[in-house]
């Protein structure tokens, strides 16, 4: 089990450039959460996915932001013409479905907006 | 909605002391709770978990009891090391998809 993996670990873009996250859940988890992160705050929920269907997200999703996860496996999150204020640790978590079973988290992906 | 609070950071102690870090929440239903603990430059472990009222949830010294008539999910530890040096979170899920909500963090550093 080598547990939940993001790439890249850390991204420096600048301003209005667009950017593309990984996360590789481990292999039997169904869902797969992402989480944003930013200095001295817990992490925020921006969306799930049960499989491929992604079935919700948070407000905090811009249009900015879009989310896949192709064939239920591993998933990509992608922001459009970044701004400053994106600037934050990107989190992915996966879980089984059956019960209310903690979810795992990766390294993170450390997003810079200059 | 669900909330988490969790008592502010930093919490700095002495090796071997004594630590408290509190947490309530507001949730409706029944949570499960949660501790994770982030160490420098790592991502999120869990720590422990409790998933009904009276769970205690324990591990690598850390304990915390779900106390549903104060809704609160305090951790403790008695005698902590240089090696607990990390940011700890409260954090809760009830949702049908099992959204968690973390609390702000608390950073605790243990000096010898």
């Amino acid at each position: 089990d080598t547990g939940v993996s993001q790439d890249p670990r850390h991204k420096i873009t600048k301003r209005g450039q667009n950017v593309t996250f990984r996360c590789d859940p481990i292999s039997e988890h169904n869902r797969l959460y992402w989480y944003r992160q930013t200095l001295g705050q817990g992490p925020e929920f921006l969306t799930y996915f049960q499989n491929e269907a992604q079935l919700e997200k948070s407000r905090l999703l811009s249009d900015r932001f879009s989310a896949e996860r192709p064939k239920g496996s591993f998933s990509t999150l992608e922001i459009q013409r970044t701004e400053q204020g994106d600037s934050a640790m990107y989190l992915c978590a996966s879980s089984q479905v059956e019960g209310r079973d903690e979810q795992y988290f990766g390294p993170g992906t450390r997003l810079t907006v200059t | 909605g669900d909330s988490v609070t969790q008592m502010e950071g930093p919490v700095t102690l002495s090796e071997e002391a004594f630590l408290t870090i509190n947490c309530t929440y507001t949730a409706t239903g029944y949570p499960s709770l949660f501790w994770y603990v982030q160490y420098p430059g790592e991502g999120l472990q869990l720590l422990l978990k409790a998933t009904k009222a009276d769970d205690k949830g324990s591990n690598k010294g850390f304990e915390a009891t779900y106390r549903k008539e104060t809704t609160s999910f305090h951790l403790e530890k008695g005698s902590v090391q240089v090696s607990d040096s990390a940011v700890y979170f409260c954090a809760l899920n009830s949702g049908g998809y099992q959204k968690v909500t973390f609390g702000t963090g608390t950073k605790l550093q243990v000096i010898p």
